[in-house]
């Protein structure tokens, strides 16, 4: 079965440092990864995926993710964070044999002026 | 172009009423999904519709019923409601087949069983 894991309730950074969101996945195939943002009270909206291909992903808003098999993780980067970054993130990945989407639990981030 | 839209918004019911919660998009995407988002458990998928014609169980479908009407909406049924139906839900869509695409979400509908 696939599963997602996001290790951290709450990521707390300053404004201006960079920041990473940690996520691990269990697939028994190749994994679609993705990552969304959730802001109060909005649905999700999608910052970037990973299908094949080049191990590091940019996505929207300057976020990055990079894809690393051995470790089955694919964490979410950002150079230099802003306060307005802050939100719910999750993480979601998709067994190639399997039709859904099986999101994280979220990492609420929070950034600090 | 809205996007992905939901009604209500906002919906509180008496344990064991009935009630459908609208989704419509204006993407012309094919695949459509009916999520709910509880506290500390993320989403957690009720039932999607690969396209028009079809719909299939996700991971929570127990006390809900979906119909695909169209390709542009996509409706999610609580026959009886219980207060562990009390969450907030999700209507998605994607251009590409399930789970291979980005999804496009609504605002949510953010429903209290008494």
């Amino acid at each position: 079965a696939q599963s997602v894991a996001q290790p951290e309730d709450q990521v707390n950074v300053a404004e201006g440092n960079p920041l990473t969101v940690k996520c691990t996945y269990s697939v028994s195939g190749n994994p679609y990864l993705f990552w969304y943002v959730q802001y109060p009270n909005r649905g999700l909206q999608f910052l970037l995926k990973y299908i094949t291909g080049d191990n590091l992903v940019k996505g929207s808003y300057g976020f990055e993710a990079e894809f690393n098999k051995s470790q089955t993780s694919f964490h979410l980067k950002k150079p230099s964070a802003l306060v307005s970054d802050s939100a719910l993130y999750f993480c979601a990945v998709r067994d190639t044999g399997f039709q859904k989407l099986v999101f994280g639990t979220g990492t609420r981030l929070l950034v600090s002026p | 172009n809205a996007g992905v839209t939901q009604t209500p918004k906002f919906q509180v019911l008496k344990t064991g009423q009935s009630m459908t919660l609208q989704c419509a998009q204006d993407m012309n995407h094919n695949s459509m999904y009916w999520y709910r988002q509880d506290p500390g458990m993320g989403l957690r998928l009720i039932y999607y519709s690969a396209s028009e014609g079809t719909t299939d169980k996700g991971e929570v479908p127990n006390g809900y019923n979906v119909s695909r009407l169209n390709k542009r909406e996509f409706s999610l049924r609580l026959e009886s409601a219980a207060p562990s139906q009390t969450s907030v839900y999700f209507c998605a869509s994607s251009e590409e087949a399930v789970g291979m695409g980005e999804q496009y979400f609504g605002p949510g509908t953010r429903l209290t069983v008494t």
